[in-house]
Order: C-alpha cells, then structure tokens, then sequence
C-alpha cells in the first residue's frame, strides 16, 4: 500500500512567519512530488511541484526535496492570514499506472 | 488553454438513487482523468483513473463505477447509492505522458439522505 503521510495540524503561525509542512512517502520509486493549497469547500489548486532532489522556490514558497529519506516539504515565507487553507501533499509514480496519490492533508491557520 | 468542467457543483440524493457525475477537458488531447473523493475533513482518495478511452482502472472496490466514452469526457456513476457515498467527488486532469501534475475540477459536493 502506498502511502503519503503528513500532520494533520492544525498548525498555527503568527503573520509574517514562516511556516513549515513536512510529508514523508513510502513508494521508493516515486518520481514526481507537489504540493497543492486547498481552501474550505474548494477545490485543491497546485502551488508547487518537484522533481528533483534539493530545494525549489517560487515566490514565497519553497519546496524541498530529500529521496533518501523519502521527505519532501513546503516552506512558506512570510505567511498571509490568506494562506490559511489546507495543504495537500501528492506524490506520483508510474509503477502500476501514472497515479497521484495524495496525503490527507495538513491545516494551516495564519493568525493576523 | 486547459480547462476542466464539472457538474453538478451540488447533489442531494436519496439512497438506493442512482448517480451520474460528468466531467469534460479542454484544450488537450489523450488526457489522463482521474476521480477522487474526499470525505470531511479527510484526504483525497483516489477511486477511478483512465489513461484512454474505454481505459478505466479501479482503485477502491465499492458500489461507483466509471466509464470514458470519449477521450475527454469521464463519467462516474452508481446504480444505488449508499449513505457512505456521501462526499466531495473531484475529478482531474494530467497530461498522459509522464508523472505531472494533477489539474482539478470544482468538485461536486454530494450527500446522500
């Protein structure tokens, strides 16, 4: 069973803080690994996604990426109370078929 | 560009109704589609994906079935629903080549009664 795991939350940040989520993967083959925000009663949207082993940034955020150690994580800069949603963590391999699978999420609160 | 439809946004249904949800792509070819449902406060399960027409793999055995009788077009259905069935039910896109990001619909919320 493949699995994508994170913290539930929530976790809670003052404004202007960075904000760390962490997800760990147990498919050794996984290929392809992003990071999406979903606010309450919407949809998931993408904000990252990474391939490669090290950081990628883009803005305010940054992703990170460890496959030894089968992590990856999204840090936020300078959090907005608009960044409180929850973050979904999806990981892809195409073992058995091009799936994503995804974490159950994490709930970020940005205290004003 | 690319763009996903879906609809109902909203479905109230009784049990043992049947269920017919529709999702359209535009703007790409050959698409890989995706169903998931996600239950209150839970993560995104992931039930149905299709890498082709007629191309349907089951992820979850459970009482919903899938079909994609064009290449973009990707229905989910049930013959009768359970209470259990109630969720929020996504359907998505990716390109077919590759392990790339996954594009969502706006979700149909559904409960069952």
């Amino acid at each position: 069973q493949k699995e994508v795991e994170q913290n539930s939350g929530p976790l809670s940040v003052p404004e202007g803080a960075i904000a760390s989520l962490n997800c760990t993967y147990s498919d050794r083959v996984s290929q392809s690994f992003f990071w999406y925000r979903q606010y309450s009663g919407k949809s998931p949207e993408l904000i990252m996604s990474i391939y490669s082993n090290g950081d990628k940034e883009d803005g305010r955020f940054t992703a990170q990426l460890n496959k030894a150690s089968q992590y990856v994580s999204l840090l936020i800069r300078d959090s907005q109370p608009s960044d409180s949603a929850t973050y979904l963590c999806a990981v892809s391999s195409n073992t058995g078929g091009f799936k994503t699978i995804f974490g159950a999420g994490t709930r970020l609160f940005v205290k004003a | 560009s690319q763009t996903i439809h879906q609809w109902p946004a909203t479905l109230v249904q009784p049990v043992g109704s049947p269920l017919s949800l529709e999702c359209t792509v535009e703007g790409t070819s050959n698409p890989n589609l995706y169903w998931y449902r996600q239950a209150a406060g839970r993560g995104l399960q992931l039930l149905f994906y299709s890498v082709g027409i007629g191309q349907i793999s089951s992820e979850v055995p459970q009482n919903l079935s899938a079909s994609r009788p064009q290449d973009r077009q990707f229905i989910l259905s049930s013959k009768k629903l359970l209470l259990s069935d109630s969720g929020f039910y996504l359907c998505a896109w990716s390109i077919h080549y590759g392990n790339t990001e996954a594009f969502f619909g706006q979700g149909t919320r559904l409960t069952v009664v």
